[in-house]
């Protein structure tokens, strides 16, 4: 089975910090995904990459950047937190490589809250 | 603008009734569509996967696809207690998944 794990499930953090979450997966896939999760919203993608080094920003790459120095594994920062980025965070992966879609496997979610 | 659309409901659906959920899309080029369950505080997970017009079984699911309308459908039969859950339509843009806001089903015993 699949195995997509985050580094941390509940994170509060204060307005200003840097913030890191951590994902990494067992399955040698190609690419990872960062989406947050808002009530009403959906899944809006924040970052994307499909090979160790290649970041792709998503819908709303603001306030935001990634890393993947590793194939299994893909870092979101939150350069300087703010209280709207209070939300859930998701990381998923997927096999195929760029140009094709296949299922999306996901971590468990860090909620994060900015006070 | 790439948009997936879904009714938020809630769907209130009696136990052993078939639920059925809706989705419709914006780009006519889209070519796989997923449907995701998300139960309250976890994170989605693959139910059904569909690639070509028609319907795809698997157990009391049933996805049903039809490009010439850009619509995509999700039929629970015999629903249960433990549906009760987020209904998420996904469907491909290129190389990334763009994801419906999702549909409340209730199912009650």
């Amino acid at each position: 089975d699949v195995k997509v794990t985050q580094s941390s499930r509940y994170l509060v953090k204060r307005t200003g910090e840097k913030v890191f979450l951590e994902c990494v997966q067992d399955m040698d896939h190609e690419n990872m995904f960062w989406y947050r999760q808002d009530p009403g919203l959906g899944l809006r993608l924040i970052y994307f990459s499909y090979d160790v080094k290649m970041k792709e920003k998503g819908d709303i790459p603001e306030g935001y950047s990634v890393s993947r120095e590793k194939k299994e594994r893909f870092s979101l920062i939150l350069e300087s937190a703010s209280t709207n980025q209070t939300s859930m965070y998701l990381c998923a992966s997927s096999f195929p490589p760029l140009g094709l879609t296949d299922t999306q496997y996901f971590g468990p979610g860090t909620r994060l809250t900015v006070l | 603008q790439k948009e997936v659309e879904q009714n938020s409901g809630p769907l209130s659906v009696p136990e052993g009734a078939i639920a059925s959920l809706n989705c419709t899309y914006s780009d006519r080029g889209s070519q796989s569509f997923f449907w995701y369950r998300q139960y309250s505080g976890k994170s989605p997970e693959l139910i059904m996967s569909i690639y070509s017009n028609g319907d795809k079984e698997d157990g009391r699911f049933t996805a049903q696809l039809n490009k010439a309308s850009q619509y995509v459908s999700l039929l629970i039969r015999d629903s249960q207690p433990s549906d009760s859950a987020t209904y998420l339509c996904a469907v491909d843009y290129g190389n990334k998944l763009v994801f419906g806001a999702g549909t409340i089903l209730r199912v009650k015993s």
